[in-house]
């Protein structure tokens, strides 16, 4: 039984560039989470994605954006990157309408903005 | 917003011994999950436990809702229990958007 994988582990980019950040969630799943976790902090939600359309957002600038498809993968994608968006991007995945929604990460992308 | 306060925020302990973790919260919540955060940065769900009390092993925690605060216990503790421990708690039962608190850093020597 697959976990949640994401894809690329590490990723150095500039300011101003762009980037896609890819996670397919654990299998049975139909909802991913995406969080930003910057270092020695929490988890900061950045928007959930269920049945391809964005369902709640935490307070992230439009810079960052969405995609989900109908095998329930999903895209983040951050517009003119700025230095503080260098973190550890994790992508979550749960079971909508269970009784007991866990919350189970990938291993996350680490991206770094010089 | 919720707040989301851990204590404490750095602990240290010898291999078998046990110790209790903190959550408080501001606010009334649905959904409460505690994770464990290895050194190499992979978030493991631990509990979805937003009322109640559950264990799996040498771990168990309990949330009284009423109170706002949620306990996690480590017992017996191993080299390999080292990491940060998140409470994480939602409004929502349905797990979206979950407010993390800063964590507890936990380093147990052999």
């Amino acid at each position: 039984d697959a976990g949640v994988t994401q894809s690329p582990t590490h990723l150095i980019k500039t300011r101003g560039q762009q980037v896609t950040l890819r996670c397919s969630p654990k299998s049975g799943h139909d909802t991913v989470s995406w969080y930003q976790q910057a270092l020695g902090q929490g988890p900061q939600f950045i928007f959930q994605y269920y049945e391809e359309e964005e369902r709640q957002r935490g307070n992230f600038p439009d810079r960052f954006s969405g995609h989900q498809f109908p095998n329930y993968s999903s895209e983040l994608n951050v517009n003119a990157l700025l230095l503080g968006d260098s973190a550890l991007y994790l992508c979550a995945s749960s079971e909508r309408g269970t009784a007991s929604e866990k919350l189970f990460f990938g291993s996350g992308t680490q991206l770094s903005v010089l | 917003g919720i707040q989301v306060e851990q204590s404490p925020p750095d602990l240290i302990l010898q291999e078998g011994a046990n110790s209790t973790l903190r959550c408080n919260f501001s606010d009334s919540v649905n959904n409460l999950q505690w994770f464990h955060q290895n050194p190499w940065g992979q978030l493991i769900n631990l509990f979805y436990i937003p009322s109640g009390t559950k264990q799996n092993g040498r771990l168990s925690a309990t949330t009284v809702a009423t109170e706002r605060y949620s306990l996690l216990y480590i017992s017996s503790s191993q080299t390999t229990d080292s990491g940060v421990y998140f409470c994480a708690v939602g409004r929502s039962s349905n797990t979206g958007k979950l407010i993390f608190g800063q964590g507890t850093t936990l380093q147990v020597k052999p």
